[in-house]
């Protein structure tokens, strides 16, 4: 089954506890990318990946880093979290066809707060 | 940079058409315009994509005007599992892909 996979799910963690969640997808899709999502502001873009060892910061990247290793992962990696980052992620995947008209696959988030 | 003004929340009733429009006023000519639907604690998922004209799926319609400047999805004979939130997304096209503006969505509420 196609699918973009994120894990943990739920995290709850505390100020200054650098942590990882993982994205990985098995559709082969060039494009990756990382997003937030907050009462009221909808989705905002963290950072995507246009192939293997390509990436470019988003709309808000502030805390955060990737790395595209290989093309089916794309972690989000927050070195020092902060209270302003709980919040629910998304990561989405694309081939170039799909991402010129914005077709996205969604993972199904994963929930992180920070204490 | 074209970005979609939606409104915030809608309500219907069961078996209705509901039209959820989307205003991108800045859109540009390589622009495709999608629309996404979200239930709560799940990712978005793909409903519809358009450039122009009306689009139909087994899902839903999509009318975009000729000046492109708005569009509108149509929900055929609503359920209460169509009960969701709505997103339109202007995607940059080929030459800047990678650009996504989601905007804050429209909650739509399905009454029985």
């Amino acid at each position: 089954e196609a699918q973009v996979t994120q894990n943990p799910r739920y995290l709850i963690t505390v100020t200054g506890k650098k942590l990882t969640v993982t994205c990985s997808q098995n559709m082969n899709h060039e494009y990756m990318s990382w997003y937030r999502q907050d009462p009221g502001l909808g989705l905002r873009q963290i950072y995507y990946s246009m192939n293997v060892e390509v990436t470019d910061k988003g709309d808000v990247p502030e805390g955060y880093k990737v790395s595209r290793k290989e093309k089916r992962n794309f972690p989000l990696i927050l070195e020092s979290p902060s209270p302003n980052q709980t919040s629910l992620y998304f990561c989405a995947s694309s081939s170039p066809g799909q991402t010129s008209t914005g077709e996205l696959f969604f993972g199904e988030g994963s929930r992180l707060t920070v204490l | 940079l074209a970005k979609t003004t939606q409104p915030i929340s809608m309500d219907s009733y069961e078996g209705q058409e509901v039209n959820i429009t989307c205003s991108h006023n800045n859109i540009a000519t390589n622009d495709y315009i999608t629309w996404y639907q979200q239930f709560p604690s799940q990712g978005p998922r793909f409903i519809i994509q358009g450039y122009k004209t009306k689009v139909t799926n087994e899902v839903a319609s999509l009318f975009i005007p000729a000046d492109r400047k708005s569009s509108t999805l149509s929900l055929p004979r609503v359920s209460l599992s169509d009960t969701a939130v709505y997103y339109c997304l202007v995607a940059q096209g080929v030459y800047n892909f990678n650009k996504f503006y989601f905007g804050s969505g429209t909650k739509l509420n399905v009454k029985p």
